[in-house]
């Protein structure tokens, strides 16, 4: 079974700054998906990046870039520049291809400080 | 276009009673998810349907189930409620036949009393 674990349950960075959040996942699985959701106090649960596990390269969008290390199954985003409006919660997310299931981390509540 | 689309936005049902959620996919898509997120927590798979049929289920009692309709969209039962239940529903729509994207409605807050 696959799971995904965010160690940093909530963060607190000024504005303009760059913040890290960890996460690290469990799977026998070969081929798969990982994602960062961002979840703001609305709940519309929105797709930050997402990052295909055969590609080496790491995903980039705008602002936000990620650090996939598929041997070591570790996948951090980090927000470069933040802003007021990244206050959210942030959940890492796997899906084996194939599958349209979706396994969450537990989440890390980021606030960013004016 | 519209997004995915729940309703109700939120209810309020008392331990024991049945209550049924619905959600819309965005047009063209023919999956449906479901996702039960407890306060604090991480969004838990519930169900898949893929036109009209059962894909998967996550480890939930016999008490949940759901149906897709012929347009695609779903309902989600939950029978005997129990304080437990009480959280986020999440639906998700992607276009299915290994496409990954799913899209999130707003979800249904349900509280049981």
């Amino acid at each position: 079974a696959q799971t995904v674990t965010q160690s940093q349950p909530e963060m607190s960075v000024q504005e303009a700054e760059t913040v890290t959040l960890s996460c690290t996942y469990d799977t026998s699985e070969n081929n798969y998906y990982l994602f960062w959701y961002k979840q703001p106090p609305s709940r519309q649960m929105i797709l930050v990046i997402r990052q295909e596990a055969y590609k080496q390269q790491n995903a980039t969008e705008n602002r936000f870039s990620v650090n996939f290390q598929k041997a070591a199954k570790s996948f951090s985003l980090k927000i470069s520049d933040s802003q007021l409006g990244d206050t959210a919660m942030y959940f890492c997310a796997f899906m084996k291809q194939g599958d349209d299931k979706i396994i969450f981390g537990k989440g890390t509540r980021l606030h960013i400080l004016p | 276009d519209a997004g995915v689309t729940q309703s109700p936005t939120h209810l309020i049902k008392t331990r024991g009673q049945q209550v049924t959620l619905r959600c819309s996919p965005i047009s063209g898509h023919k999956s449906v998810s479901w996702y039960q997120q407890v306060l604090g927590q991480g969004p838990q798979f519930i169900f898949q349907y893929y036109e009209k049929e059962e894909r998967g289920r996550g480890n939930f009692p016999d008490r949940f189930s759901a149906r897709q309709f012929p347009n695609y969209s779903s309902e989600l039962n939950v029978n005997a409620l129990l304080l437990g239940d009480s959280a986020l529903y999440l639906c998700a729509s992607s276009l299915g036949q290994g496409d990954w994207e799913q899209y999130f409605g707003p979800g249904t807050r349900l509280t049981v009393t």
